[in-house]
């Protein structure tokens, strides 16, 4: 069956200090694989989707990067981080259909 | 572009209570419709889904039509129980190679025992 596995679950980070979220999927082979972020009280923005390996599209222009290394692997970084950059960030797949499948998420605090 | 106009939360019910949920969208080309929830402290699970005008999408209780002349897609349950309190995203996509969603803000619903 197919997984997903998100990490870490919390995380308190600094202002100007680095980030660097993994998303592992397992049980598939070539899935779409997705960032959103839910700011507090709001809805869901994509940030950033991949095809394939090394196949990364940016939908908002921010201090983030996308990286996937590896054809199950999504990797979510920043060099310095800003307070605005908390909020949940939610890691998601899918391979064919529509059938999204969300992990459970890092909830990011930037102080 | 692509939109999602969710009804805005948050809703508070009593147990037992009838649930309506609005959600309107536009799109170009012919979208798929779902229904996400987001129960406390996790990530989204599909909750329905409906892939062509008329189609009902239905789980545990909940029902939504693809109203494709309304271009609505509205989330209705009968009778909802404190273990329903969550956040409900609609959502649509279109078919693509990347197969995006995009996603309405979200509406808090909180039932009350």
């Amino acid at each position: 069956s197919q997984t997903i596995h998100q990490w870490p679950a919390t995380l308190v980070q600094p202002v100007g200090s680095p980030l660097s979220l993994e998303c592992t999927v397992e049980g598939t082979s070539n899935p779409n694989l997705y960032w959103y972020r839910q700011a507090a009280g709001r809805g869901l923005q994509l940030l950033f989707y991949s095809v394939g390996i090394g196949q990364i599209s940016s939908e908002v222009p921010q201090n983030l990067s996308a990286s996937r290394p590896q054809d199950r692997q999504f990797i979510l970084s920043s060099k310095k981080l800003l307070l605005s950059d908390s909020g949940f960030y939610l890691c998601a797949w899918t391979d064919v259909g529509y059938g999204y499948t969300f992990g459970s998420g890092t909830r990011l605090t930037v102080v | 572009g692509n939109s999602v106009t969710q009804m805005e939360g948050p809703v508070t019910l009593s147990e037992e209570a009838f649930l309506t949920i609005n959600c309107t969208y536009t799109a170009t080309g012919y979208p798929s419709l779902f229904w996400y929830v987001q129960y406390p402290g996790e990530g989204l699970q599909l909750l329905l889904k409906a892939t062509k005008a008329d189609d009902k999408g239905s789980n545990k209780g909940f029902e939504a039509t693809y109203r494709k002349e309304t271009t609505s897609f509205h989330l209705e349950k009968g009778s909802v129980q404190v273990s329903d309190s969550a956040v409900y995203f609609c959502a649509l996509g279109i078919s693509g190679s990347a197969r995006q969603l995009t996603f309405g803000s979200g509406t808090q619903l909180t039932v009350l025992p």
